[in-house]
């Protein structure tokens, strides 16, 4: 699996958008971009995962890069409840696992 | 919502001692896994399970674990001989397809002490 790189954290204001980059400059075409989020040691939670389009559900929006080199969670509304470790895990379409990384810690501040 | 829940939350064991981890995935899902964390580390992938066999398991699940799925709701981890490495909080997966193109459901996992 292609090796991703993280900031190690970050700070938002609530109510603003968070802006989340991932870099994966080794990526192979077969390989789909996911970002999964751990909140204090929970269970990590789905976000939302692209292989070369812009993704958006209704937790966040996928920003991919048309060479594929790096990629952007964005959380529109920040709240305090989003403050978390976000994962950027590069994966093909027939692996059985996640491979989390250290992720970036993300703060949201009122 | 559907999900996934882990028993018990909590459990303390003596070293050498067997465990096991309960789960009760998903009922339409047909993949499960278990990954562990330990404290202040990366979560790491230990197993994935379909059709009752191992799918993919890594260098940590070595003959001390097992996993079985004894009836039609509950996926088990077991450890035979705890050490003390193997404090950790254990989490299990699952999720409807078999490849990470399907998103996995994580329960909230069991925080095992060995002491």
């Amino acid at each position: 699996d292609a090796k991703t790189t993280q900031p190690p954290s970050m700070d938002c204001a609530e109510g603003r958008a968070a802006n989340l980059p991932c870099n994966h400059s080794t990526i192979s075409g077969n390989e789909y971009v996911y970002w999964y989020r751990q909140i204090h040691s929970q269970g990590p939670q789905y976000i939302i995962h692209g292989l070369k389009n812009n993704e958006t559900n209704e937790m966040a929006s996928l920003i991919i890069t048309e060479d594929r080199k790096s990629s952007t969670l964005i959380l529109p509304h920040a709240t305090l409840r989003d403050t978390a470790v976000y994962y950027c895990i590069a994966a093909t379409s027939y692996d059985y696992k996640l491979s989390f990384g250290a992720g970036t810690t993300v703060t949201v501040r009122a | 919502e559907p999900e996934v829940t882990q028993t018990p939350s909590h459990q303390v064991t003596q070293m050498g001692q067997e465990v096991i981890l309960r789960c009760v995935p998903i009922s339409n899902h047909l993949y499960f896994y278990w990954y562990r964390q330990i404290l202040g580390q990366k979560v790491e992938f230990l197993v994935s399970f379909y059709n009752n066999e191992i799918s993919e398991k890594s260098e940590i699940f070595d003959d001390q674990f097992s996993v079985e799925r004894p009836d039609g709701s509950n996926f088990t981890l077991k450890i035979r001989s705890t050490k003390l490495e193997d404090s950790a909080m254990y989490f299990c997966a699952s999720s409807v397809g078999g490849a990470v193109n399907t998103e996995a459901f994580f329960g909230q996992g069991t925080r095992l002490t060995v002491v």
